[in-house]
């Protein structure tokens, strides 16, 4: 799989867009783009992912760069409770067997009053 | 509602015992997953199980073991022989085509071995 890059730290201020940006500069053409976050003590949680296109739904917007080398993750509305590490994993999809994730150290976005 | 549940979510355990965590999973998932998180650091796999009575080794396996007698349920033995048992534990479930959600997690046990 390829390996991602993300900045360790991000501030953003409650009410505004808080992007994260991601490299993923070996990326394959099979090979899609995965965000969770973990807010403190407890398990990962899915946001989104896309493979080429841009995608959203009702939490987030990813916009992956046209020669797919990098992609942010962006959350229109920042609140206190958005404050979390958020993780780019890049994955195949492997029909018919399971698909391992490998999660790296993230980036912890802190999000302020 | 459907979801994974970890139990206990604190456990104390005094050096040398063995250990068992528990996952039980209703959401009718095929893959089973755990991993370990210490402070600071990403997710690590230990084991995967695609299949009932079948699992795999992960980065991390040594001094841990699994079973998966039934599709809901993949618990993990921390044994002696882990070296540094005392982590975040993690147990994570997928459909087989787990293209569009990925994985579900549970809530985490925190172990501590004093």
């Amino acid at each position: 799989d390829a390996k991602t890059t993300q900045p360790p730290s991000m501030d953003c201020a409650e009410g505004r867009a808080a992007n994260l940006p991601c490299n993923h500069s070996t990326i394959s053409g099979n090979e899609y783009v995965y965000w969770y976050r973990q807010i403190h003590s407890q398990g990962p949680q899915y946001i989104i992912h896309g493979l080429k296109n841009n995608e959203t739904n009702e939490m987030a917007s990813l916009i992956i760069t046209e020669d797919r080398k990098s992609s942010t993750l962006i959350l229109p509305h920042a609140t206190l409770r958005d404050t979390a590490v958020y993780y780019c994993i890049v994955r195949t999809l492997n029909t018919g067997t399971a698909s391992k994730l490998t999660f790296g150290t993230g980036t912890r976005l802190q999000v302020t009053l | 509602d459907g979801g994974i549940t970890q139990s206990p979510k604190y456990l104390f355990r005094k050096e040398g015992q063995n250990v068992t965590l528990s996952c039980e999973q209703n959401l009718n998932h095929d893959a089973m997953y755990w991993y370990r998180q210490d402070p600071g650091q990403g997710l690590r796999l230990i084991y995967y199980s695609q299949i009932v009575n079948d699992f795999q080794k992960g980065d991390i396996a040594e001094g841990y073991s699994v079973s998966r007698e039934k599709k809901e349920s993949f618990p993990l033995t921390v044994t002696s022989a882990q070296k540094n048992p005392t982590a975040f534990y993690l147990c994570a479930s997928s459909p087989y085509e787990a293209g569009n959600y990925g994985y579900t997690f549970g809530s985490g046990t925190r172990l501590t071995v004093v």
